[in-house]
């Protein structure tokens, strides 16, 4: 059973410049959320794709977006970066709750995203 | 509005101690409740999880969590604690209601994250 991986493990951009993450999600999983984690805090919901539509959000801009693939795996889009945006940001994949054992999410190693 | 409140930012226990890391939530209907933990530069790794039946939950590496409805609580347990067990701890809530697509079901609310120190 593979797990969840993320690319690149960390970037540096610059304020204004755009951004994508990558995110294959875990063997059988249907369902991926992306979360950005700031220094010192937990992580905060962005969004969740599921059979590549987004299937709810996270309190961030529309700068943030994403696409699912039919492979289930995940792209984050982020435009615009702003010097706060600069964190970690995970990738999880699950089964679509409701499905036995569907609860929990599997996360990625995280890509570190340095904005200056 | 769903919340998770962790109070101790740290956690200081010696090796072969009990350890306890506390959790408490809000939701307005039933729980779903997980304990992650996660090592410098690393993603979260799942601990176990609270989803119905019995309290007290036992989960990966020897761990176990209460679950405490009275008290809105769900805190994280292990009889003999590690020196490999230091690292960040966080709890999630997500609410049991119907999934509907679109919704806000589907993710977890975090807490902040306790730091654990396990001391030889």
């Amino acid at each position: 059973e593979t797990g969840v991986t993320q690319s690149p493990t960390h970037l540096i951009k610059t304020r204004g410049q755009q951004v994508t993450l990558r995110c294959s999600s875990q063997s059988g999983h249907n369902t991926v959320s992306w979360y950005q984690q700031a220094l010192g805090q937990g992580p905060q919901f962005i969004f969740q794709y599921y059979r590549e539509e987004e299937n709810g959000r996270g309190n961030f801009p529309p700068r943030f977006s994403g696409l699912q693939f039919p492979n289930y795996s995940s792209e984050l889009n982020v435009n615009a970066l702003e010097l706060d945006d600069s964190a970690l940001y995970l990738c999880a994949s699950s089964l679509i709750p409701g499905l036995a054992g569907a609860y929990e999410q599997y996360f990625g190693p995280g890509t570190r995203l340095t904005v200056t | 509005a769903q919340s998770v409140a962790q109070p101790e930012d740290q956690v200081n226990v010696a090796e072969g101690n009990p350890l306890t890391v506390k959790c408490t939530y809000s939701v307005s209907g039933n729980p779903y409740l997980f304990w992650y933990v996660q090592y410098p530069n690393r993603g979260l790794q799942f601990l176990l999880k609270y989803i119905t039946g019995d309290n007290l939950v036992k989960g990966s590496y020897g761990f176990e969590a209460e679950f405490n409805k009275s008290q809105t609580s769900f805190h994280l347990k292990k009889p003999s604690a590690l020196v490999s067990d230091s690292a960040l701890y966080f709890c999630a809530v997500r609410d049991s209601g119907a999934y509907t697509r679109g919704g806000s079901q589907g993710n977890l609310i975090f807490g902040k994250g306790t730091k654990l120190s396990v001391k030889p």
